[in-house]
């Protein structure tokens, strides 16, 4: 497709539920990365991969939290057991380089809003 | 890691004036500084962006400047329109770690 997508835009789990959501991003592009975004807040740093590998995941607030992409296009990020303070929309970007070597623009996602019971 | 710093966290202008949003980074290997725009339940996306090797830019009504010394970098709106409002974030990234860190946001308000 054109642009990054994710799926579902909506969800709602109750507490100790497994989720999981899905971003495909725009085709070719090599670096995806994982944002949590609170309302009224900045989008939060989860995770960071480069082609399949995930370079960076300290952003990722426990282990109940995993992301994969196992070849280098689509990606999944896995919530188990969630909690209420998991409720949040869940951003994808994608870019077609390394974050910040000449890779310029980020481009989002619509998000996955997640609301847990 | 990186830590980003964002202020005003809200901003109220009146229609025509100048709006600046200021913000600070910690990591002196970032070298990536991109300004996001989020209007209420949409995607960010991106109005400008600066790198390290240049102090200013400018696109129209908005212009990004860049002090690597003092590791902080504003945003500026002149002749504010009310489709300027929007929560606009700051970020930087492409230092050690190769993320994209971003400020808390700034909701800004363009009164006609």
């Amino acid at each position: 497709g054109a642009g990054v997508s994710q799926s579902p835009r909506y969800k709602v789990a109750k507490r100790g539920q497994d989720v999981a959501l899905r971003c495909d991003p725009i085709s070719g592009h090599v670096s995806l990365f994982w944002y949590q975004q609170a309302l009224g807040q900045g989008p939060e740093f989860l995770t960071y991969f480069q082609n399949e590998a995930q370079l960076d995941k300290s952003g990722l607030p426990s282990d109940r939290f995993f992301a994969e992409r196992p070849e280098g296009s689509v990606s999944t990020l896995k919530i188990q057991r969630t909690q209420q303070e998991d409720s949040a929309v869940y951003l994808c970007a994608s870019s077609w380089g390394r974050a910040g070597l000449g890779t310029g623009e980020l481009f989002f996602g619509e998000g996955s809003r997640l609301t847990v019971l | 890691g990186e830590n980003v710093e964002q202020h005003p966290s809200t901003l109220s202008v009146q229609e025509g004036d100048s709006a600046v949003i200021k913000c600070t980074y910690s990591d002196s290997a970032s070298n990536y500084f991109p300004w996001y725009k989020q209007e209420l339940g949409k995607r960010p996306q991106l109005i400008i962006d600066i790198r390290s090797n240049v102090g200013e830019k400018k696109d129209q009504r908005i212009a990004v400047t860049l002090n690597k010394t003092a590791k902080h970098f504003s945003l500026h709106i002149t002749e504010t329109q009310p489709e300027d409002s929007a929560v606009y974030f700051c970020a930087a990234g492409g230092g050690s770690q190769g993320n994209l860190i971003f400020g808390k946001g700034t909701k800004l308000s363009v009164k006609p």
